[in-house]
């Protein structure tokens, strides 16, 4: 069955970086685009953007721009989200998802819970 | 761009129907047919329960129906279950990407 599976939780310190991974199994991954969803504790959801799969281009919302990077390895059907500068304002859930029609998600990552504390 | 603004709380007793409101704009609920609705349990994932306005997934319960007029989207949840209890989230595309909404809570009386 189509299962997207995340990286662990990480508490990481002001200034840092994290790399989450998605690995996706059950389905042809290039087939599909794969993105990415922000959610602070106890706030809704916030897209980030999205990762073209067959051509490793990404776009961004506004707003994750400048320290957020979208990253592929084909060869192991897994995406990246890369977050360098870290903040405590980057503290959230970030999810993986996958693009079964425009702007509909239907499987998604368990979710990796970002930490950014001194 | 703005959330889509959708009520903060919605409630019902079991077995009744009730209607979640998702509003937008005629630059993406307005403009595109691409409306889907998610439920999402406390920590855990969102799960889609419409796609395309009014097109439910497979294995998702035919209970919950999607409309669209104008610029505002609209969940149906009938018959109202105890498990029907989460949050609800709307998203639309707004030409260059997807907006969600403000999110819903559900709560079964």
């Amino acid at each position: 069955q189509v299962q997207l599976v995340q990286s662990e939780s990480e508490l990481k310190k002001p200034g840092a970086s994290v790399k989450v991974s998605c690995k996706a199994s059950g389905y042809t991954f290039t087939n599909y685009a794969v993105n990415w969803v922000r959610q602070a504790p106890g706030q809704g959801l916030e897209w980030m953007g999205w990762i073209n799969t067959k051509t490793g281009n990404p776009a961004y919302a506004q707003g994750f721009t400048r320290r957020f990077v979208f990253s592929l390895d084909t060869s192991v059907s897994t995406a990246y989200l890369q977050i360098s500068s870290l903040m405590a304002e980057d503290t959230a859930v970030y999810y993986c998802a996958r693009d079964v029609t425009t702007a509909g998600f239907d499987s998604w990552g368990q979710g990796t819970l970002v930490t950014v504390s001194s | 761009q703005s959330a889509l603004t959708q009520p903060a709380s919605v409630s019902g007793s079991p077995g009744q129907w009730i209607t979640i409101s998702c509003t937008g704009t005629s630059r993406d609920v307005g403009a595109y047919k691409y409306v889907s609705w998610y439920l999402q349990h406390p920590g855990k994932a969102p799960k889609l329960m419409i796609y395309d306005v009014s097109n439910r997934p497979s294995g998702v319960s035919s209970r919950f129906s999607g409309s669209k007029s104008g610029n505002t989207a609209s969940l149906t949840i009938s018959g109202l279950q105890a498990e029907d209890e989460a949050d609800y989230y709307c998203s639309s595309y707004t030409g260059s990407g997807t907006l969600f909404g403000t999110g819903t809570k559900v709560t079964v009386l």
